[in-house]
């Protein structure tokens, strides 16, 4: 099946920093990626949708500013964290969708987890 | 706008007992319709979806789930627990206008010895 990889698998950065987030398709290429956070005992929840070629597409309350995604190849999308605090702590996690019509699946990679001290 | 509920943040059951997951939907347009696993600080696993054809969908791991449009619901259901089922469970939806998924808040399975 396909493959997605997200880089770091976690990191812990001081308030204030910025962290850069990798997600990957490593056997197909993806058009479209998304990013979910999730905070502890919490669902997923979808906070942008990355496009390639294109600005990304941020979910309602999501700060544009902050989250920074930049998809510059069809098999990688970066999600930067800018001036990040303590409420930014969370489990990062990206998909792509397969792009096969009758797929429908999403691949999502392993996630990345970011303590913001 | 699509939304999902799982009845239970959390499910303890028995070594070897029946395992039942419970999912309910909100679609505006026939769904696709999801489970997931989840390990600790790990990424989703996919344990089995419904697309179309077949209501009752066999998985991974012996699971199966069945899709009921009547009562908008996709159960996951699994006839003998094993220890490491202990998981979170996550059911999602996909609408066809989109290819976000949108999660249900998660079903934590504990599986005692």
């Amino acid at each position: 099946g396909a493959v997605v990889s997200q880089h770091p698998s976690w990191v812990i950065c001081k308030s204030g920093t910025s962290v850069k987030i990798e997600c990957r398709s490593l056997d197909f290429q993806a058009t479209t990626m998304f990013w979910y956070r999730q905070f502890p005992k919490q669902s997923l929840m979808l906070m942008a949708t990355s496009n390639e070629g294109s600005k990304a597409t941020y979910e309602q309350g999501v700060e544009k500013d902050k989250f920074l995604i930049n998809h510059a190849s069809l098999t990688l999308s970066t999600l930067t964290v800018t001036s990040a605090h303590p409420e930014d702590s969370s489990f990062y996690i990206c998909s792509a969708p397969s792009l096969l019509a009758v797929d429908y699946e999403q691949y999502f990679g392993p996630g990345t987890r970011l303590t913001v001290t | 706008a699509q939304s999902v509920t799982q009845l239970g943040s959390h499910v303890s059951v028995s070594e070897g007992a029946l395992v039942l997951l419970r999912c309910n939907y909100s679609s505006s347009v026939p769904p696709y319709l999801f489970w997931y696993v989840q390990y600790p600080n790990q990424g989703l696993q996919l344990l089995l979806k419904y697309t179309t054809g077949a209501t009752l969908v066999k998985g991974i791991n012996g699971f199966e789930a069945e899709f009921k449009k009547s009562e908008t619901s996709f159960h996951l259901t699994k006839p003998s627990a094993h220890m490491s089922d202990a998981a979170e469970y996550f059911c999602a939806v996909r609408g066809n206008y989109g290819q976000n998924f949108v999660f249900g808040p998660g079903t934590r399975l504990s599986v005692l010895p």
